[in-house]
């Protein structure tokens, strides 16, 4: 079966920085996303990663080791506006519904 | 310039009713989803649709049928609604990526329909 796991709350203060993790293990990959959704609202896109290595764009990153199905979302220089629920995508090589989804990271930022 | 639009925005109804939720998409995209997010926050594809196919998640009731009158439009139609219906629904849109030159599809999502069923 498809299993994604990734912790389901971090706490952090502003000006820090928050490594969020992600494991999975699915039928074939194609990818990964990290998705932010603030409450109340729609995901929007951050990063994706195909290839083993980081990914920088501005203020976060993303990491992936496909031989050890692992993933993380760093977020530097965190603002109050981070402060939201941050989704791991693994898109699958499965039939249909190509994306699975972590159950998300709901990142609380503190003064 | 909504990028994926849906209607409305929330929807309360009784148990046993039939309603609809509208997606639009102006992004030129050839697949659109239909997810539902649950209380405990996961999103679960319901349907995927493109411009040649409509695959059906098997686990989802027949209850639930989407509707695609041209490539930009993606309606969800719900009979006999349940309780358990309630959530909020998301509709998405991506480029086929083999239209794309093999790109990622990466999703774009509307902004969800919280439906309550009391």
């Amino acid at each position: 079966g498809q299993n994604i796991d990734q912790p389901t709350e971090m706490t952090a203060t502003e000006g820090a920085i928050v490594q969020i993790n992600c494991t999975y293990q699915t039928s074939g990959f194609n990818g990964l996303f990290w998705y932010q959704q603030h409450a109340g609202e729609a995901p929007t896109f951050l990063s994706y990663n195909v290839l083993d290595g980081l990914e920088e764009k501005g203020r976060f990153s993303s990491f992936l080791s496909r031989s050890k199905g692992y993933s993380y979302l760093l977020l530097k220089e965190l603002q109050m506006k981070d402060s939201a629920s941050y989704l791991c995508a693994v898109l699958t090589t499965d039939s249909w519904g190509k994306f699975q989804f972590g159950a998300g990271t709901q990142v609380v930022v503190t003064p | 310039d909504t990028a994926v639009s849906q209607t409305p925005k929330y929807l309360v109804t009784q148990m046993g009713n039939d309603k609809s939720i509208k997606c639009e998409q102006n992004l030129g995209h050839d697949t659109m989803y239909w997810y539902k997010q649950d209380s405990k926050k996961f999103l679960k594809i319901m349907f995927s649709y493109n411009n040649k196919e409509l695959i059906i998640n098997e686990t989802v009731p027949n209850r639930f049928s989407p509707k695609s009158p041209d490539k930009a439009h993606l309606n969800l139609h719900i009979n006999s609604l349940e309780l358990g219906d309630s959530a909020v629904y998301f509709c998405a849109s991506s480029q086929d990526p083999e239209l794309a030159g093999g790109h990622t599809d990466t999703q774009y999502f509307g902004p969800g329909t919280r439906l309550t069923v009391l």
